[in-house]
This record gives structure tokens, C-alpha cells and sequence, in this order.
């Protein structure tokens, strides 16, 4: 069983595109994170959220605890925008899991 | 802050030698995570630490694997006797108050072992 679910798996879209990635999950969590994979392999978390819409530059995150779905979004989408990116959740009292990661292509 | 220090960054062994993996977590996090990364598998969990205790350790696949964290700057992985199927890249991460709270990732140690 699969705890965490992202769609779509991969994803290509021309420079400019509106981009959303989906995160479902089936655990009771307190909090949920994206992370970003560069190319180069590096890991930077992008955001923590437990509620409601974050904003950072072009990428939004939003969460609905209720329906345990979080989606990510990006804003006018350039190529250095091109990597995996991971939905990660910590359920209560239990060690965080993490979802297969989608990995983006932004052709210019 | 340099941000969280592992090394090395990449370390080809033989099969069934021993392999150290080492982490310098960023100063006043007291938490530190480590992490296996595979194509397979994905991220995963290994063992995660709270104020230098060892907290859950069942991410650990088999007791081929050790963790420590002989102080708050500096953790170890330890795998011995490698195998090839140990291969992946070994991410640390540490944050402020756990799993809930911003991880800050080190750069990764990419482990082939043949």
C-alpha cells in the first residue's frame, strides 16, 4: 500500500506553462514538505506546511488536511525549474515517508 | 553556516569492506535524519536522532547497518560488510525540532560497492 502518491509520475512543459503537481496521502500527519532534487542530486526543502497556501517567488503549495491532498505549483515555468519533486510526509508518531517524486522538464 | 557537511561524496568499495559515512549536521539543529536513496526505492528513512539519542532506527534494513552520534556535531553511518546492493546515495539531513520542521539536506554520499 502505498502511503503517499504523486501524479503525474513525469511531466514536460514549455518555458512559461502553469505547473501543478499533486500530492495524496492516507495517514494522519501534522505537516507536509516538498522537496526538491536537482539534477545534480542535491536536496533543498522547498516548503513545510500544515494548512491553508504558502508562497514562495513562482511556487505555491497548498494543503487540505481534510481530503489529505497537497498540490504544488509553479508559476510561469522556466527550464532551471527542471527537477524531481518530492512530497514528503510525517504521520503522528511515526517516521516520515516519502512520495516517488515527479520529475519535471521545462523545454525552452 | 556552511549547512550540513557530509563526506565523502562519493565512495566505490569492495564488496564486504567496511564503509563509513560521515555527517556534520548544521550547529543547533537537534535533529539529524539519515536517508537512503535509490532508484528503486526511493527515499527511505534509515534512523533519525534527537539531541545525539537515537530515536527510531527501524528504517535500518539490516544489522549490517550503525548509526552514531558520539556528540551534537557529528554522526556516523557504518555499513560492514557492504554489499553491492547497498549501492545508493546516503543523504543526512538535520532541523531545528524534527520531522515537522524544515530539513536542511546534506550534499549526499554517493556508495557504489562492487
Amino acid at each position: 500500500k502505498n502511503e503517499v502518491e504523486q501524479s503525474p509520475q513525469n511531466l514536460t512543459a514549455q518555458e512559461g506553462e502553469f505547473i501543478t503537481i499533486n500530492c495524496s496521502y492516507s495517514v494522519g500527519i501534522s505537516a507536509l514538505h516538498w522537496l526538491q532534487q536537482h539534477p545534480g542530486g542535491g536536496i533543498v526543502s522547498l516548503f513545510m506546511l500544515s494548512s491553508g497556501k504558502k508562497k514562495h517567488g513562482r511556487l505555491i503549495a497548498t494543503i487540505n488536511i481534510q481530503e489529505k491532498h497537497s498540490s504544488l505549483h509553479i508559476t510561469a515555468s522556466h527550464p532551471r525549474d527542471s527537477a524531481v519533486y518530492i512530497c514528503a510526509v510525517p504521520p503522528v508518531d511515526d517516521k516520515i515517508i516519502f512520495g516517488k517524486g515527479t520529475r519535471l522538464h521545462i523545454l525552452p | 553556516d556552511a549547512g550540513v557537511i557530509q563526506s565523502p561524496r562519493h565512495e566505490v568499495t569492495e564488496m564486504g569492506q567496511e564503509v563509513t559515512l560521515r555527517c556534520k549536521p548544521i550547529s543547533g539543529h537537534d535533529y539529524l535524519f539519515w536517508y537512503r536513496q535509490t532508484m528503486m526505492r526511493g527515499l527511505e528513512l534509515l534512523i533519525y536522532f534527537n539531541n545525539n539519542v537515537p530515536i527510531d532506527d527501524s528504517g535500518m534494513p539490516e544489522d549490517r547497518f550503525s548509526a552514531k552520534m558520539p556528540n551534537a556535531s557529528f554522526s556516523t553511518l557504518k555499513i560492514q560488510p557492504s554489499e553491492p546492493r547497498d549501492s545508493a546515495v546516503y543523504f543526512c539531513a538535520s532541523s531545528p525540532s524534527g520531522s515537522s520542521d524544515t530539513q536542511y539536506f546534506g550534499p549526499g554520499t554517493r556508495l557504489t560497492v562492487l
